[in-house]
């Protein structure tokens, strides 16, 4: 099983800040199916990047996603209000298919 | 619209059975691979298994095999996530995601809105 560590677990910011979330993998993942999803709360989680790099539909440009291998990078270049949110990355691979990281919680500072 | 619409929310004791549900509208729903996840109280997102609703073909994450059973009718195109026997760990909120694949890759594009399932004596 791949198992996807997040970090850090919470991280606190203030909007305009930029904000690093890091998802590292026990063995190299393909990029093509890695993926990163927003949660707020009381609503299902929302798909934001694909394919490690690719923003889904209507996801704003101030998102990013990066790296390869066993190291990808989730980048929001300056937080609005509503970014507020905990991130998952998810990988596709060998069995089980589908993995989630464990989550970094983005929090008003 | 594409949407996926999730039965409501249900409250069992241990040790009763209980099938959910998910409704796709919108898209061929045999043309693609539904998966239920789970997520407890305060909890991450866990994979339980998934279902090609075209062929029946299920797999499970070794956490749930044996535990829950996936099934579909695309007739009706809708998915079902099925205990026999809930515990009172099975509380949690579940719920169905629609994969897409392209080219060389592939992620959750739809979710459910979400079942929440508390199990209580």
């Amino acid at each position: 099983e791949i198992v996807l560590t997040q970090s850090p677990g919470t991280l606190s910011l203030s909007p305009g800040d930029r904000a690093t979330l890091s998802c590292r993998a026990s063995q190299s993942v393909s990029s093509s199916y890695l993926a990163w999803y927003q949660q707020k709360p009381g609503q299902a989680p929302r798909l934001l990047i694909y394919g490690a790099s690719t923003r889904a539909t209507g996801i704003p440009d101030r998102f990013s996603g990066s790296g390869s291998g066993t190291d990808f990078t989730l980048t929001i270049s300056r937080l609005e209000p509503e970014d507020f949110a905990v991130y998952y990355c998810q990988q596709y691979g060998s069995s089980p298919p589908i993995t989630f990281g464990q989550g970094t919680r983005l929090e008003i500072k | 619209e594409l949407q996926l619409v999730q039965s409501g929310a249900e409250v069992k004791k241990p040790g009763e059975s209980l099938v959910i549900s998910c409704k796709a509208s919108g898209y061929s729903f045999s043309s693609y691979w539904i998966s239920w996840v789970r997520q407890m109280p305060g909890k991450g997102l866990e994979w339980m298994g998934r279902i090609d609703p075209g062929t029946s073909y299920t797999n499970y994450s070794p956490s749930f095999q044996g535990h829950v059973t996936i099934s579909a009718d695309k007739s009706i195109s809708t998915a079902y996530l099925q205990w026999t026997s809930l515990m009172a760990s099975d509380t949690a909120m579940y719920y169905c995601t629609r994969r897409h694949y392209y080219g060389s890759g592939s992620y959750n594009d739809y979710w459910g809105q979400g079942t929440l399932v508390t199990v209580s004596s």
